[in-house]
């Protein structure tokens, strides 16, 4: 398996415009997350999927965010309108559950709003 | 939420000392404490799952304990190396998430 691939790896938009991340998680895994990586907050969960289906979305800061996972092997997470506070890296992991499970990491999108 | 402390936030050391950082978290309702290695450009690796107090795990010159019962682990790193420089995350799991802490910054002079 080639891993958690996410695209794109850095995208710059203005502010207002739509931003949508994507992510393929590894295959067979049930669970995928959003992260968001800050100076301020380091790791911060946004949402987490189990089977395709929405979780826990506490985390995500704002209705301008929404994610979706129509199928076991992609999810995206979208940001409408974008503002340059939403400026971060974004990560997708996926993680097959259990005791001994791990979360296995994709590059990262780094996303600047101007 | 589970509230993820990590210290010391960064470290610059020489090649060849051997160091250890920490990871606090809540001793009730534990489950599984993991450490992960950020390189720079890269993305996290897990490096350790720990799930038993008193657990110690070794990969090479990098160790770390477990003590659920006061909810910390350690991560050690004997004579370190350049290569070793890195973030350290650590991360409880628990309810299906991972909650990370903010991680120890590594540098190793040469």
């Amino acid at each position: 398996d080639a891993g958690v691939i996410q695209s794109p790896r850095h995208e710059v938009t203005e502010m207002g415009q739509e931003v949508t991340l994507r992510c393929k998680p590894i295959s067979g895994h049930d669970y995928l997350f959003w992260y968001r990586q800050t100076m301020m907050r380091g790791l911060e969960l946004l949402i987490y999927f189990n089977n395709n289906v929405p979780i826990d979305d506490s985390g995500m800061p704002e209705d301008r965010f929404s994610a979706k996972m129509p199928n076991a092997s992609f999810s995206t997470l979208k940001i409408q309108p974008s503002e340059p506070r939403d400026s971060a890296v974004y990560f997708c992991a996926s993680s097959s559950g259990g005791e001994n499970t791990e979360a296995f990491f994709g590059q990262g999108t780094r996303l600047t709003v101007v | 939420i589970l509230n993820v402390e990590q210290s010391p936030q960064s470290l610059h050391v020489q090649e060849g000392d051997s160091t250890n950082f920490t990871c606090s978290f809540p001793s009730s309702n534990f489950y599984a404490l993991h450490w992960y290695r950020w390189e720079t450009a890269k993305s996290p690796e897990a490096l350790f799952v720990m799930t038993l107090n008193g657990d110690e795990k070794k990969k090479g010159r990098i160790s770390a304990t477990l003590n659920t019962k006061e909810g910390y682990s350690y991560l050690y790193i004997k004579g370190s190396q350049p290569e070793d420089s890195a973030t350290y995350l650590c991360a409880a799991y628990n309810f299906n998430k991972f909650y990370f802490g903010s991680g120890t910054k590594l540098n190793v002079k040469p």
